[in-house]
């Protein structure tokens, strides 16, 4: 079974507007770590935000934010404002306590955002 | 130079030939990881080194090689490769890779663009 999904290849969203990227989980451990990547064409993956399952409020890092569902193992990126620089790829990825540096991604979306 | 750099950023090379990828972090980070991007598929964990030490290969055929000769250098050596290896390769460091670190968060180089002719 796949450990991350990400429901949605292909996104666009007009400039300044927020936009909702989806990712589910799928895990039987108690602690673990979601991370949301930004990959643009020039191909670096970026690293823009972190929440442990323990963590009680959603994570917030500028104009990203993570709606962190816990019961419905659902961490979904929200970029507020979109901006042009922010079209790209878009990874969701977990790291389980029980399995080491194993790091799990989704296949990603693909963000492109309209003047 | 900061974070993680990778060298070549794009290599072209035939079946036969031998070449390395080469991995350099400058966070003082103690894990190294490469991974293979294929398109439309989810990034693939090749190998992870610990404090220097191999501790995850992930089926990865002996045609790749890995090397890390201290905590801040990596190298992916290559040689007969097939076709389907054709991918972008990222490499990526963490603090420590401590199994029980959930949130040691991984920083990624900027990738190899590889085509096996």
């Amino acid at each position: 079974a796949q450990k991350i999904t990400q429901t949605q290849p292909g996104m666009f969203v007009q400039e300044k507007e927020a936009v909702t990227l989806d990712c589910t989980y799928d895990t039987s451990d108690q602690s673990y770590g979601l991370f949301w990547y930004k990959q643009p064409s020039s191909g670096e993956m970026i690293f823009l935000i972190y929440q442990g399952s323990y963590d009680e409020q959603n994570a917030t890092e500028g104009r990203y934010s993570l709606n962190f569902q816990k019961a419905r193992k659902s961490a979904n990126l929200v970029i507020s404002a979109s901006q042009l620089g922010d079209s790209a790829m878009y990874f969701c990825a977990m790291r389980e306590v029980n399995t080491g540096n194993q790091f799990y991604f989704g296949t990603g979306t693909s963000l492109t955002v309209i003047p | 130079e900061t974070g993680v750099t990778q060298t070549p950023r794009h290599l072209v090379m035939g079946m036969t030939n031998k070449k390395s990828l080469k991995c350099e972090q400058h966070l003082g980070h103690n894990a190294m990881y490469w991974y293979k991007q294929s398109a439309k598929k989810p990034l693939e964990l090749m190998f992870v080194y610990n404090f220097k030490e191999q501790t995850e290969n992930n089926s990865v055929p002996s045609r790749f090689s890995p090397e890390c000769p201290n905590s801040s250098h990596l190298f992916l050596h290559l040689h007969t490769l097939q076709p389907e290896d054709s991918a972008l390769y990222l490499c990526a460091s963490s603090q420590e890779g401590a199994g029980d670190d959930w949130g040691d968060t991984q920083y990624f180089g900027p990738g190899t663009r590889l085509t096996v002719l």
